[in-house]
């Protein structure tokens, strides 16, 4: 069964750090999302990604966030310099509508010290 | 604004027993309806989904959801819990015209021998 892949599945870094978190979605969906939940708390959207450009961003999606699909396959998503609120799992997703139906993969765990 | 709660955190059960999840949203229009899981360490699955027509919807692993309008409710059923169901279960919105979801807190489930 196709599924969407992520890496790295922890990554522990420094404040200040820039970071980049992957994704590999499935071959023929064509939106792409992340999604990330602070320990303890809802997943929130951050961003959706359909056609080469971002076609929605939440209000935690500033300037610090930057998403690419650099290869027609990879999905990535960079924070410039990392926060220690930006601690959190992200969470890469896909789907093949824009209905809701998401494709998740299993999370990548940021931790910012 | 939309919204999603599951008013209860943690839920445990016994094996075998019934269980129902509740799940309320507040959304100007109808909405698009979704029941998600996270077993430990793996992302979210969709569990089931409901965009119109019949309000009781049937999922995966024998769980079934009921939307009701005048509650305003989208419950999670389940007549026969395993063992294996012990997992988070998000409640979800879909916001028509946008692409992203709005998630609830999430609910713990606990399933004893």
């Amino acid at each position: 069964e196709p599924e969407v892949t992520q890496t790295p599945s922890h990554q522990v870094t420094q404040m200040g750090q820039e970071v980049i978190l992957r994704c590999v979605p499935i071959s023929n969906h064509l939106y792409f999302y992340w999604y990330r939940q602070i320990l303890g708390q809802k997943v929130e959207f951050l961003v959706s990604f359909y056609n080469n450009e971002i076609s929605e961003k939440s209000e935690i999606f500033d300037d610090q966030f930057s998403v690419e699909r650099p290869d027609g396959s990879n999905f990535t998503l960079k924070i410039r310099s990392t926060k220690l609120e930006d601690s959190a799992m992200y969470f890469c997703a896909s789907s093949e509508q824009n209905t809701g139906e998401l494709f998740f993969g299993e999370g990548s765990r940021l931790t910012v010290l | 604004a939309q919204s999603v709660t599951q008013p209860d955190i943690h839920i445990t059960v016994s094996e075998g027993a019934s269980l129902e999840l509740r799940c309320n949203y507040s959304y100007g229009a109808t909405p698009y309806l979704f029941w998600y899981v996270q077993s430990p360490g793996q992302g979210l699955q969709l569990l089931l989904k409901y965009f119109s027509g019949d309000t009781l919807v049937q999922g995966i692993k024998g769980f079934e959801a009921e939307f009701k309008r005048s509650q305003s409710s989208f419950n999670l059923r389940k007549p026969s819990v395993h063992w294996s169901d012990a997992a988070e279960y998000f409640c979800a919105v879909g916001v028509r015209n946008t692409d992203k979801l709005i998630f609830g807190t999430g609910t713990r489930l606990q399933v004893f021998p």
